[in-house]
C-alpha cells in the first residue's frame, strides 16, 4: 500500500541549530513530492515540492529538501532555525496519475530562543 | 487570505443533527478536495473532485455527502454523525497537481 512516513514526531531545537526532518515513502514509481507546515492556529501551507530536475528543491523561509530516489525518501533540512519556525511540518506524496495526496503523520518542531 | 475559504469555522452538532460545510476556491483551480485531520493521525483524504466530476472517494462512510457544482465551490452534507466524526476538515484546491492550497478549515464537535 502507498504510505508516507515521519520518524520524527516532536523535535525539540535551540535557536540557531540545524534541522532535518526526516520522510520515507513506499511505493517506487514516479512522485510529486511536498513539505506542508501548519503554524499555530494557521492553516496548511505548502513550503516546498518536487517535481523533477535537480534533487534539491528550495522553498520559502530558507527550507530546502532533498530528494534521494535510491532511498525513496525527501527530507526537509534547514542550516538553522528560528523561534517562528515552531510548527507541524507534514511531507506528502502524490503518486503518479492519482489525484490522491498521501500525508506522513507530522512532525512537531519546537524551537527555544 | 488564502485563496480557499471554508464556512463554518467551527461547528457543534447533535448527532441527529443535518448540517454542511462550504468551502470556494478563488484560485481558479480545476480540483478541490476534502480532508479530515485528527489528533494523531495523518491527514485522511476524504473525496477529490476534478472538473466538478468526483474521482476519489476514499471508503467515506455514507453520512458524509460531497456536493460540487461547480469548480469554485464545495459543499460536505452531514447527518447523523458521531462523536468519533469530531476533527478538523480541510478543503484544499489545486491545478493539474502542482501543490494544494488549503483552507482554514472546519473544526467540527459532535456531541
Amino acid at each position: 500500500a502507498q504510505s508516507v512516513s515521519q520518524h520524527n514526531h516532536h523535535v525539540i531545537l535551540s535557536e540557531a541549530a540545524s534541522l532535518e526532518l526526516g520522510c520515507n515513502y513506499s511505493y517506487g514509481g514516479t512522485v510529486n513530492l511536498f513539505w506542508y507546515v501548519q503554524y499555530p492556529g494557521q492553516h496548511l501551507q505548502l513550503l516546498l515540492k518536487y517535481f523533477s530536475g535537480d534533487p534539491l528543491v528550495k522553498g520559502i523561509k530558507g527550507f530546502e529538501a532533498e530528494f534521494i530516489k535510491s532511498k525513496f525518501s525527501f527530507n526537509l533540512r534547514k542550516p538553522s532555525v528560528q523561534w517562528s519556525d515552531t510548527a507541524e511540518y507534514f511531507c506528502a506524496v502524490k503518486f503518479y496519475n492519482t489525484d490522491k495526496l498521501i500525508f506522513g503523520t507530522g512532525t512537531r518542531l519546537q524551537v527555544f530562543p | 487570505e488564502t485563496g480557499v475559504t471554508q464556512t463554518p469555522r467551527h461547528l457543534v452538532m447533535g448527532m441527529t443533527n443535518k448540517k454542511s460545510l462550504k468551502c470556494e476556491q478563488h484560485l481558479g483551480h480545476n480540483a478541490m478536495y476534502w480532508y479530515k485531520q485528527s489528533a494523531k493521525k495523518p491527514l485522511e483524504l476524504m473525496f477529490v473532485y476534478n472538473f466538478k466530476e468526483q474521482t476519489e472517494n476514499n471508503s467515506v462512510p455514507s453520512r458524509f455527502s460531497p456536493e460540487c457544482p461547480n469548480s469554485s465551490h464545495l459543499f460536505l452534507h452531514l447527518h447523523t454523525l458521531q462523536p468519533e466524526d469530531s476533527a478538523l476538515y480541510l478543503c484544499a484546491s489545486s491545478q493539474d497537481g502542482q501543490g494544494q492550497f488549503f483552507g482554514p478549515g472546519t473544526r467540527l464537535t459532535v456531541l
